[in-house]
């Protein structure tokens, strides 16, 4: 079985101050870990992955995140938010057991992100 | 949104009609996946089909049903006795990155209003 636990449901911060994200994952197997953003109306955009590589894995629009197994945990990270990365956003866990089927996903909850000027 | 098509839009439907709603990829992905969402809520699972003439169940199928006859078509119909059909759908496809590494590719969504 697998979970994820997205800790804020929304988050507010300023243009060009940092962000943080939060997501806790529970995961039988060696998981695969994603986040994905989702703008009003739109369907989801893959921001970044971690697939058993590097613990620290780098994205798109300067976002990053690091799994840190012994506090299963994959936090999304941007040093200077800026006003278009107003959107809500998505961990996500793939179960990768053997005979995973349809290799399905579990989603967090989201976390809305608002950015002031 | 990458070559993955969900329509229409929008759309609107009087309570007690089935309505299907559109997917077709051309990225030539073998599975094929149906979520809802509401507000507040992540992404669950309708159903989903690992290749074609072939469909499974996810965590919320009641109520709604699938068909897999082409690689590239995997229309979902939402029936009456689907009980809050009201929410956002969203269409994905798969695709192997490596070994057990996968990728889903997400539609633009269909907003479906039932009143």
């Amino acid at each position: 079985a697998q979970s994820v636990t997205q800790l804020d449901s929304h988050v507010s911060v300023s243009e060009g101050t940092p962000v943080l994200l939060r997501c806790n994952y529970s995961s039988s197997y060696s998981p695969s870990l994603f986040w994905y953003v989702q703008h009003p109306n739109k369907g989801l955009q893959l921001l970044l992955k971690y697939t058993s590589a590097a613990t620290l894995v780098k994205g798109i629009n300067g976002f990053e995140a690091e799994f840190k197994k012994s506090e299963t945990s994959f936090h999304l990270t941007k040093p200077s938010a800026h006003m278009s990365d107003a959107a809500e956003y998505f961990c996500v866990v793939s179960d990768r057991s053997p005979g995973a089927a349809g290799n399905k996903l579990t989603f967090g909850g989201g976390t809305r992100v608002l950015v002031k000027p | 949104d990458g070559g993955i098509t969900q329509s229409p839009k929008y759309l609107f439907r009087k309570e007690g009609q089935n309505v299907t709603l559109s997917c077709e990829q051309n990225l030539n992905h073998d599975a094929m996946y149906w979520y809802r969402q509401d507000p507040g809520q992540g992404l669950r699972l309708i159903y989903y089909s690992q290749i074609v003439n072939d469909f499974q169940k996810g965590d919320i199928a009641e109520g709604y049903s699938v068909s897999r006859e082409k690689k590239e078509s995997f229309p979902l119909t939402v029936t009456s006795a689907q009980k809050n059909p009201t929410a956002f759908y969203l269409c994905a496809t798969t695709h192997r990155t490596s070994g057990s590494s996968y990728e889903q590719y997400f539609g633009p969504g269909t907003r479906l209003t039932v009143t």
